[in-house]
C-alpha cells in the first residue's frame, strides 16, 4: 500500500462547478495534512494545511479531514480555468530525531473549462 | 519579503561527474528540505536540515548529501552522477521541522 494515495485524474469540471479532490493516507499517526498546487514546468505551491478532523476553509478552498477514515479532501468552489493545474496531497511522517518528511501523493491533474 | 531561492536553475552534467545545488531559505525560516521530483510523480523527500544537522533521510543513496550553514542555507550534494538522478530538484523552508513548507523554484538537472 502506497503511504498517500491519489486518484491520478485528469478530473474535469466546467467553470464555476466545484471541483473535488481526494486522498488518502496509510500511516495513522500523522498529524498534519497539506495540499499544494502545481502548475506545469513551475513548483509545488501550498495552498491549505489542516491538523485536526472537521473541515477548513479559506476562500474558495476547503480542506476536510477525517483520521478515522485516514482520508483529506480538497474542495475547490467556483472553479476557474486558472485552477487548471495538478494538486497534490502530502502527509507529514515524523521521526526520532524530530525531523518531519513531507510524503506525498502523485498528484491529480484538474482541468476547468471555460 | 523575498522566499526561497535556489541555484542553478538549470544543468547538464555527465554521468559520474558532481554536483552541488544551493538554497537561501524564506526570511525567518530555519529549517530546509529537499526533495526530488521526477516526471509525472510527486515530490521524493531526500532529507532535511535543522540546526545544522541532518535531522530526517529519505530512501536515497549515501551518494546524496548536504549541508546547512549557519545562516540557515543549505547545499544538496550529488556524487557520481546517474542517469536516474536526471529530476527536478526542490527546496522547502519552513518555521521549524513541523511547520508548513514552502518551496523554490526547483533546479533542473539533466544527465546526459
Amino acid at each position: 500500500q502506497k503511504e498517500v494515495e491519489q486518484n491520478s485524474g485528469p478530473l474535469s469540471v466546467p467553470e464555476g462547478a466545484i471541483a473535488s479532490l481526494n486522498c488518502t493516507y496509510s500511516d495513522r499517526g500523522s498529524q498534519s495534512f497539506f495540499w499544494y498546487r502545481q502548475y506545469s514546468g513551475k513548483s509545488p505551491e501550498l495552498i491549505m494545511f489542516i491538523y485536526s478532523n472537521g473541515d477548513k476553509e479559506d476562500g474558495r478552498f476547503t480542506a476536510q479531514l477525517n483520521k478515522a477514515s485516514q482520508y483529506v479532501s480538497l474542495l475547490i468552489r467556483d472553479s476557474q480555468p486558472s485552477d487548471s493545474a495538478t494538486y497534490l496531497c502530502a502527509v507529514n511522517k515524523r521521526d526520532r530525531q524530530a525531523g518531519t518528511a513531507l510524503i506525498f501523493g502523485k498528484g491529480t491533474t484538474l482541468s476547468v473549462s471555460s | 519579503d523575498a522566499g526561497v531561492t535556489q541555484s542553478p536553475t538549470h544543468l547538464i552534467k555527465t554521468r559520474g561527474q558532481q554536483v552541488t545545488l544551493r538554497c537561501s531559505p524564506k526570511s525567518g525560516h530555519d529549517t530546509v528540505s529537499w526533495y526530488q521530483q521526477a516526471l509525472g510523480q510527486g515530490p521524493q523527500f531526500i532529507f532535511q536540515y535543522y540546526e545544522e544537522e541532518e535531522r530526517q533521510r529519505g530512501n536515497f543513496p549515501d551518494r546524496f548529501s548536504g549541508h546547512q550553514f549557519p545562516n540557515y542555507s543549505s547545499e544538496l550534494n550529488v556524487n557520481a552522477l546517474l542517469l536516474g538522478d536526471s529530476a527536478l530538484y526542490l527546496c522547502a523552508s519552513s518555521l521549524g521541522p513541523g511547520q508548513p513548507q514552502h518551496f523554490g523554484d526547483g533546479t533542473r538537472l539533466s544527465i546526459l
